[in-house]
């Protein structure tokens, strides 16, 4: 069956850590996306590319960066410049030009 | 985000009652989208809305999007404890990006 797979399902990253986040897609869907989560909150945009190669800042991108390499993978770094990194991951998915269509499990992270 | 509204924040309903949801926007939107989400996993699509009056039916779950394209509502008739879950709507300003605006969400439970 086709979908997207985010792994780990729970990360922890100590201070000053560098951790990344996987997104992996069998839907050969050009877009991707990552998203941020906080409690009782609704998602932000984090970084999104379109095509294999290239990718665009969200709304939050401060802290955080991606690479899109192969059109199924679209990893997110969290930088230790992001002070604030506690939340719920989510990766996403859709034909080119659309918003998304199918989502990831999400990763929640930690601070230890 | 201010651009866009999402009403109630949470709602508790018995099994069997209908219930409305509804997601306003400050400017007129380009599409509008509904997704479900389960505590702790990844969202799923429900409906697109993109023209003025347009409204749309899964199951028991109807949407609809108001002629002024401003204002979503999502009801939900006969509600069954697999309802449960946070219902999030997202607005779509560009029309090719595929970036949405998320609102806050709603978080529904069914009492049996």
């Amino acid at each position: 069956d086709g979908g997207i797979t985010q792994s780990p399902k729970y990360l922890f990253r100590k201070e000053g850590q560098n951790v990344t986040l996987s997104c992996e897609q069998n839907l050969n869907h050009d877009a991707m996306y990552w998203y941020r989560q906080d409690p009782g909150q609704g998602l932000r945009l984090i970084y999104y590319s379109q095509i294999v190669n290239d990718f665009q800042k969200g709304d939050i991108a401060e802290g955080y960066s991606v690479s899109r390499e192969k059109k199924e993978s679209f990893p997110l770094t969290v930088t230790s410049a992001q002070k604030n990194p506690t939340a719920f991951y989510l990766c996403a998915s859709s034909i080119g030009g659309w918003p998304p269509q199918h989502f990831g499990d999400g990763t929640r992270l930690s601070i230890l | 985000s201010q651009e866009l509204e999402q009403s109630p924040q949470s709602l508790i309903v018995q099994e069997g009652k209908n219930l409305t949801i509804n997601c306003t926007s400050s400017k007129t939107l380009y599409g509008l989208y509904w997704y479900k989400q389960k505590y702790g996993e990844g969202l799923i699509f429900l409906m697109m809305l993109q023209k003025g009056g347009e409204e749309k039916s899964h199951e028991k779950i109807t949407a609809k999007l108001d002629e002024k394209k401003q204002q979503s509502s999502l009801h939900i008739t006969a509600s069954q404890p697999s309802h449960a879950g946070i219902y999030l709507c997202g607005a779509d300003y560009s029309g090719n990006t595929g970036k949405l605006i998320f609102g806050q969400g709603t978080t529904l439970q069914v009492k049996p």
